[in-house]
């Protein structure tokens, strides 16, 4: 079936790097996107989400950009810190409201 | 902002017990709920939808007599999980909706079960 995947399971980056994470779609039909960071044990939490009618989103030392021409979204997280060490998921809104999650990226923040 | 408490926060029962995990939205009425699995290192798996007052909608595979869920009012939903077996070991996380936006998709902290 049509599901999120990542391109990209883990990533390592020093401290105040740059770091993107990568997540490509297949539902050409999704509308909204949302990206999470779960800490280990933890519920996921929100980072930022954007409607398929936009292409760029911006938050606090974040920004998530949306290409529905290949169907990629990607997460930039800028000057990253160790409290961003975590797992990152994207998602997309499922038929019925659900939420569809991708496989997950591994960000590991190094001093 | 809205807020799910879902509880308990670990659980471990023995192989052939029942364990019941408990999903409520503290500030608002959440007339639909998810329930999510997640298996170590692995991403969350829809189990199924919960709509209050009504039949939950399970996804394909995941056994509904062996996952029973009851969303009997606007704020709980409650997750069964039947004669445990250790597959069924897991990290489950119960996600409530409200409205629009990501504040409709609000997480529960997540609940470990362990079954020995």
């Amino acid at each position: 079936g049509e599901s999120v995947g990542l391109h990209l399971p883990t990533l390592s980056v020093q401290e105040g790097d740059n770091s993107i994470i990568n997540c490509a779609y297949s539902n050409s039909a999704s509308d909204y996107f949302i990206w999470y960071k779960q800490e280990s044990g933890k519920g996921p939490q929100f980072i930022i989400d954007i409607r398929s009618n936009m292409d760029k989103r911006q938050g606090q030392r974040v920004t998530v950009l949306l290409n529905k021409t290949v169907k990629h979204l990607s997460l930039q997280i800028a000057a990253t810190q160790p409290g961003d060490s975590a797992v990152y998921f994207c998602a997309e809104k499922h038929s019925g409201y659900a939420l569809n999650f991708g496989k997950g990226t591994s960000l590991l923040v190094t001093p | 902002g809205a807020v799910v408490s879902q509880h308990p926060s670990r659980v471990i029962c023995k192989s052939g017990t029942s364990v019941k995990i408990e999903c409520r939205s503290l500030d608002f009425q959440a007339t639909t709920m998810f329930w999510y699995r997640q298996f170590p290192k692995q991403s969350l798996m829809l189990m199924a939808t919960s709509n209050e007052g009504s039949k939950a909608t399970y996804e394909q595979g995941v056994e509904k007599d062996k996952f029973l869920i009851n969303h009997a009012s606007l704020t709980l939903s409650t997750l069964t999980v039947t004669s445990a077996h250790p597959e069924d070991s897991s990290f489950y996380i119960c996600s409530a909706r409200a409205g629009t936006g990501h504040y409709g998709y609000t997480f529960g902290s997540g609940t470990r079960l362990t079954v020995v």
